[in-house]
């Protein structure tokens, strides 16, 4: 199974923020992987497909970036309902599979 | 507006069985290939399985720590996905949601809670 890994595991950062999160998949998986925001008691909510596509209704200020093996979320300026876990999951083998996650926290 | 609306969670015993359901509207469920995906308390999302449309096979694929255990299945006449579980072990506590979509899972249910304990 492909094993993706999302660093950091945890980040504080205020408002205004611009805030990275990385994701590495143990093998190549081309632009197959997605990026969803969670908040705490509900589901999950994707953001980007194919690596760098924003879903509809999506904020321009998640973007993201990669291929192959490297892959970048990037919130342009952090705002106050952007404080959330954020997991990347990669779409090109079975089984799927999730990273981590990343939990943005408040400064 | 596509809805999927999972129930059958509950409170059950290592070893016994549970049946989850997932009942979708909103797009033609027949063509959709549909997943289960859950979380542990505190812990991150784990994907359980899917299965194809039955134009594209109907089969189905199972992750390793609940393969045996668990079954996928779907009624496309009720638009319904189904999670038969198994053997259920304390390990397999977790929120358990169905979802579905493409190069991405767009749409998910709202969870339905499994608590396995003696």
């Amino acid at each position: 199974a492909i094993q993706l890994t999302q660093s950091p595991s945890s980040l504080s950062a205020s408002v205004g923020d611009r805030v990275t999160i990385t994701c590495r998949a143990s093998q190549g998986i081309s632009s197959a992987l997605a990026w969803y925001q969670q908040k705490p008691g509900e589901a999950p909510k994707s953001l980007i497909y194919d690596a760098s596509t924003l879903e509809s209704g999506v904020p321009s200020r998640f973007s993201g970036s990669g291929s192959g093996t490297d892959f970048t979320l990037t919130i342009s300026s952090l705002q106050p309902e952007d404080f959330a876990t954020y997991y990347c999951q990669q779409f090109n083998s079975y089984p799927l599979t999730f990273g981590g996650g990343t939990k943005v926290e408040i400064k | 507006e596509v809805l999927l609306v999972e129930s059958g969670g509950g409170l059950v015993k290592p070893g016994g069985s549970l049946r989850l359901s997932c009942a979708a509207s909103g797009f033609t469920f027949s063509n959709a290939w549909m997943s289960w995906v859950r979380q542990a308390p505190g812990k991150g999302l784990e994907w359980v399985g899917r299965i194809k449309s039955k134009n594209d096979g109907g089969t189905t694929d199972h992750a390793a720590p609940v393969r045996g255990r668990f079954t996928i299945s779907r009624d496309d006449s009720k638009n319904t996905l189904y999670l038969q579980m198994n053997s259920l072990k304390t390990e397999d506590t977790a929120v358990y949601y169905c979802t579905t979509g493409s190069s991405a899972f767009v749409y998910w249910g709202q969870g339905t809670r499994v608590t396995v304990s003696s």
